[in-house]
């Protein structure tokens, strides 16, 4: 299995309050990625990374925000944490060059926002 | 921009019997299609993808997916189903052109039942 953990892997956190999520990978791949995980939406991407400090939006970016400052983290924050970020968080990465293509996951994150 | 349908909610199948899982894409360029599997509680793991070469793919616990250009759809297959297939299946799809992004469909949910 790819060397990724994700912390914490439960959280349950107030309306308002600050909240960072980590992503670990002992892989040196230079992709990755933060996803959140909602019933009758699949996957959707939050943030990616492609290098160290080189970061670019996914499709449900608002909210958060994203910090990669060595290769083996990746760092998701919700500045202001909102019921509507409730949801399971994935964080993926990937390696460049050959043939392999693939993403690989994280365990995830069970965030919830009261 | 790219896109991936999963037609199906929900596919049950008996033990024994043909499975399939569909999938249609759009993107731009060649595509670079996956799958991938994940249990209760459990992160997404890889399946198999296509990249490119002989349509027919070939992946782990025996799956298999076609692509077919001019159908846009990479339909996930085995020949026979276990009871230990049961898990939600996602189809992804990324542009040879895209820097790093994946769209992922909604996700199929199977169910093999004894």
């Amino acid at each position: 299995d790819a060397g990724i953990t994700q912390s914490p892997r439960h959280k349950v956190t107030e309306t308002g309050t600050p909240v960072t999520l980590r992503c670990h990978q002992t892989e040196n791949h230079r992709y990755m990625y933060w996803y959140r995980q909602d019933p009758g939406h699949g996957l959707r991407l939050i943030h990616y990374s492609y290098g160290v400090k080189d970061t670019d939006k996914g499709e449900v970016s608002d909210g958060y925000s994203v910090s990669r400052s060595k290769t083996e983290d990746f760092l998701l924050t919700l500045e202001s944490a909102t019921s509507s970020q409730t949801s399971v968080y994935f964080c993926a990465i990937r390696d460049v060059g050959g043939v392999r293509n693939e993403q690989f996951f994280g365990p995830g994150t069970r965030l919830t926002v009261l | 921009a790219q896109s991936v349908a999963q037609p199906e909610d929900q596919v049950n199948v008996a033990e024994g019997n043909p499975l399939t899982v569909k999938c249609t894409y759009s993107v731009s360029g060649n595509p670079y299609l996956f799958w991938y599997v994940q249990y209760p509680n459990r992160g997404l793991q890889f399946l198999l993808k296509y990249i490119t070469g002989d349509n027919l793919v070939k992946g782990s616990y025996g799956f298999e997916a076609e692509f077919n250009k001019s159908q846009t759809s990479f339909h996930l297959k085995k020949p026979s189903a276990l009871v230990s297939d049961s898990a939600l299946y996602f189809c992804a799809v990324r542009g040879n052109t895209n820097a790093g992004k994946s769209t992922f469909g909604d996700g199929t949910t199977l169910t093999v039942k004894p």
